[in-house]
């Protein structure tokens, strides 16, 4: 119950494409959902985040999508640039817990090909 | 500049030789968080610290210690390694601003080789 299941695990797109990255959750008490970006030799860096309140947040050409009934939330990076590839992790937490403890999902290695 | 400072960033050691991970923040957060990272499981917590003095298991936390007796330093201490602690590691932070719910500044990681 507290697992993210993340896929695709990687994920290949051509330059100006969109890249979709899916997660989904069963602990319905989870209130928080971060993604993160990882590049090579470097540690995560928080890259938008949602609040089950709304359905959609956009940040530039990142954007989440979330879908609170079917328990899922996907990150959507319109324009894809080369300089996107990363691995992105999503996660959940619930903020009214005593630690806000992350949950991260299993990480998408994203290519994005010039 | 705000940062989260690991060291070592590689780490070769043999089996049963104790080793201490640092780990420093210059961002005055309370909140303190250790993190091992492995293929296909994405990173799993070690030990959290809320504040000074205060400490609390993750979710991996068996072969691991911590300690927390200043805000900025968060060590991570394996006392006798294995080599399925064998991992890339990372510490992390937030403050207590509503900006950032979970942790927003991760270390550099710390890449560990237990043979």
């Amino acid at each position: 119950q507290q697992q993210v299941k993340q896929s695709p695990q990687s994920l290949i797109v051509q330059k100006g494409g969109i890249s979709i990255i899916n997660c989904a959750y069963e602990n319905t008490a989870f209130d928080y959902f971060p993604w993160y970006q990882q590049f090579p030799g470097k540690g995560p860096a928080l890259l938008i985040a949602i609040r089950p309140d709304v359905s959609e947040k956009k940040e530039g050409r990142f954007t989440i999508s979330f879908n609170k009934s079917a328990k899922q939330f996907s990150l959507h990076i319109m324009d894809s640039q080369p300089g996107d590839s990363a691995t992105y992790f999503c996660a959940a937490s619930i903020i009214g817990g005593a630690t806000n403890k992350l949950i991260f999902g299993t990480g998408t290695l994203l290519a994005v090909q010039p | 500049e705000a940062q989260v400072t690991q060291n070592p960033r590689y780490l070769i050691t043999v089996t049963g030789k104790k080793l201490t991970v640092t780990c420093s923040q210059n961002m005055n957060h309370e909140y303190m968080s250790w993190y091992r990272q492995d293929p296909g499981l994405g990173l799993r917590q070690i030990y959290y610290s809320m504040n000074v003095e205060v400490t609390d298991k993750g979710d991996v936390p068996e072969g691991y210690k911590v300690s927390r007796k200043e805000k900025r330093n968060f060590p991570l201490i394996l006392e006798s390694p294995s080599p399925n602690q064998t991992s890339l590691y990372f510490c992390a932070s937030r403050g207590q601003d509503s900006l950032h719910y979970t942790e927003a500044f991760f270390g550099q990681g710390t890449r560990l080789t237990v043979v």
